[in-house]
């Protein structure tokens, strides 16, 4: 089962760009990396998801090194409205998909 | 499409009751799983479907936690007797093949006193 770290807690002025980096070191050949965003009384949301170099969608960037031993989310100029928990999740079919939700970081944003 | 649903979303039973989560998963989705967050702790999976099927149920903390997924369906979770400890947030997530994205409900509330 692939653990992850991240930094627990996170504060950003809105409009800023803000990175927030995930360690997996154990990451098995056939896992991939993907991002959740929860509020407070809700579940976790898909943000994004990849398996190496970079993926970017309409929300958010994902950058995976070629070790893929850690990741990158990047929040384009934030908003009040992303102030969540963000978790990166490492998993698989081969993995039994029993995600490791870990910690969490704790995004806040400041007006 | 319809989501993830969770009923109830709250639920506070005294210490011996017994108490059933319901989850209706995302239609077509053969894959559902639970998982739980106690008090103050990290969100920690308990056990996977596959249609019908307990494809994996290493994370039940113990037999007084019954799942169910008869038809490959719904899905409830049954704790009897409830504890203290079982206190806490329980989701269920969905998804069609197993490289697709979770899809998650809002989970229950479940206060056991």
């Amino acid at each position: 089962l692939a653990k992850t770290t991240q930094p627990i807690s996170m504060d950003s002025y809105e409009g800023q760009e803000v990175n927030i980096t995930c360690s997996h070191n154990n990451i098995a050949t056939n896992d991939y990396i993907t991002w959740y965003q929860q509020f407070p009384s809700q579940g976790p949301r898909f943000i994004i998801q990849g398996y190496k170099t970079k993926v970017t969608n309409e929300v958010a960037s994902l950058f995976i090194p070629a070790d893929r031993k850690s990741s990158t989310l990047s929040l384009p100029r934030v908003s009040l409205s992303d102030t969540a928990v963000y978790y990166c999740l490492v998993g698989g079919p081969n993995t039994g998909n029993q995600f490791y939700f870990g910690t969490g970081t704790s995004l806040t944003v400041i007006p | 499409e319809a989501g993830v649903t969770q009923f109830p979303s709250h639920s506070v039973i005294e210490k011996g009751q017994t108490v059933t989560l319901r989850c209706d998963p995302i239609s077509g989705h053969d894959n559902l799983y639970w998982y739980r967050r106690v008090m103050g702790k990290e969100i920690k999976f308990l056990l996977h479907f596959v249609k019908e099927s307990k494809q994996d149920e290493s994370g039940m903390p113990n037999n007084r936690f019954l799942a169910e997924r008869t038809g490959g369906t719904y899905s409830t979770l049954k704790v009897q007797p409830a504890e203290l400890e079982d206190s806490g947030v329980y989701f269920c997530a969905s998804r069609g093949g197993l490289y697709e994205k979770l899809f998650f409900g809002s989970g229950t509330q479940l206060s056991v006193l």
